[in-house]
This record gives structure tokens, sequence and C-alpha cells, in this order.
């Protein structure tokens, strides 16, 4: 397996709320995204990094900021969780920029009370 | 804006019979398409991918199908076993060249005893 963890695996929180995920990789892969899945909208791509400090919007990045000062290690965070940010959050590495496999962590649960 | 369109979203099948999922894409310069299975609490995993210039690619029981000009693709499973019940994922590269894959809804697929 991949050596992937997000942290943490569970979390409640309130509305407004500030949150953060945090997922960490050994592959020393390049190529960091952070995906949420929800029913019926299979997984959508947040936001994406490309290396350290470069990072870019994907297609639900209202809400999400994310950040990556090392290698290893890509943060999101939502700012002020809301209701609609209820979901389970995956990051995935790629070694590779076209046409590469994505290997997935084991996901984070976020729910916004 | 980038589309991948998977059906069904559920699919109930007799062990041993074949279940075949399939999906178009909106996106002309998409060249990348693999297939993801996903577990019960787990992170989709890949289990076969296929590029624009092959036309179908077979891995033992799975296989995958590309019609480019109809911009459609198909994973089919045969001799369907009860550890192929999990949900499935279609995607496709998107052209802006970054590796982000573009999923479909996924499909839930059964496989009965």
């Amino acid at each position: 397996d991949a050596g992937i963890t997000q942290s943490p695996r569970h979390k409640v929180t309130e509305t407004g709320t500030p949150v953060t995920l945090r997922c960490h990789q050994t592959e020393n892969h390049r190529y960091m995204y952070w995906y949420r899945q929800d029913p019926g909208h299979g997984l959508r791509l947040i936001h994406y990094s490309y290396g350290v400090k470069d990072t870019d919007k994907g297609e639900v990045s209202d809400g999400y900021s994310v950040s990556r000062s090392k290698t290893e290690d890509f943060l999101l965070t939502l700012e002020s969780a809301t209701s609609s940010q209820t979901s389970v959050y995956f990051c995935a590495i790629s070694k590779t920029q076209e046409g590469g496999e994505l290997f997935f962590g084991e996901g984070s649960r976020l729910t916004v009370l | 804006g980038e589309n991948v369109e998977q059906h069904p979203s559920t699919l109930s099948v007799q062990e041993g019979d074949s279940a075949v999922i399939k999906c178009t894409y909106s996106d002309s310069a998409s060249n990348y398409f693999p297939w993801y299975k996903q577990e019960l609490g787990k992170g989709p995993q890949l289990i076969i991918d296929i590029r624009s210039n092959v036309g179908e690619k077979k891995d033992q029981r799975i296989a995958v199908t590309l019609n480019k000009t109809a911009k459609h693709f198909s994973l089919h499973i045969t001799e369907t076993q009860p550890e192929d019940s999990a949900v499935y994922f279609c995607a496709a590269s998107t052209s802006s060249n970054t590796g982000k894959l573009i999923f479909g809804q996924g499909t839930t697929l059964q496989v009965k005893p």
C-alpha cells in the first residue's frame, strides 16, 4: 500500500469553526490532491498541488484553502465550516503529471453540525 | 466544463454473470481513462486503465473498451464473484496536463452468491 496517512479520520464540528485536514505521504510523490466524495457526485477535486508551495483550484474549491510547505504534507483547511461541507475527504498522490495512477488515502469523514 | 457521466448507478448480478458499466466524457482532449474500485471504508484503488491510442485492454476477468469517436468507455467484468461487490468509478484525464482526473458518479455493484 502507498504510504498515505490522513488525519483525523473522523471529525465532528460545528458550523462556523475552522477545520484542518492533513495528508502525509512517505512516497516522495510530487503531485497531491484533495477530493471530496458525496453520494450521487462521485469524487470531486477540491485543490491539487504540483510541488512545494505550488497549488491550484479544482472543481469545487469555494470555501477551502490548501497549503503545501513540504513535499510530504498537504493540508486542507475549511476556514469556517458549513453543513454543505459534510463529506468524506480523500487525499491522493501521483508520481507522474499525465496519465498516472492515483493512490488514495483511507479518507477523513467530516460532519458539520 | 469537463464532465464524466457514469451508468448505471447501481447494478445487481448473480455470481458468474457478467457486469458492464458505461461512461461518457465531454473533453475531446482526454487521453487517459482509469477505473477505480472502492471497497467499504477504504479509498479507491486502480484496477485497470486505458490510453487513447488503444481500443481495448484486458486483465484476467476485467476489460475496458474505448470509443474515442463517440467519447465513451466501458468496464466489463466477466464471471463475477462476491468479492467484486464494491463501488466502481470511471475517470478521464483533463486537458490541463496536471494529472487531474474527472470522476464519474460511481456504480455500486452487488454480486449475489
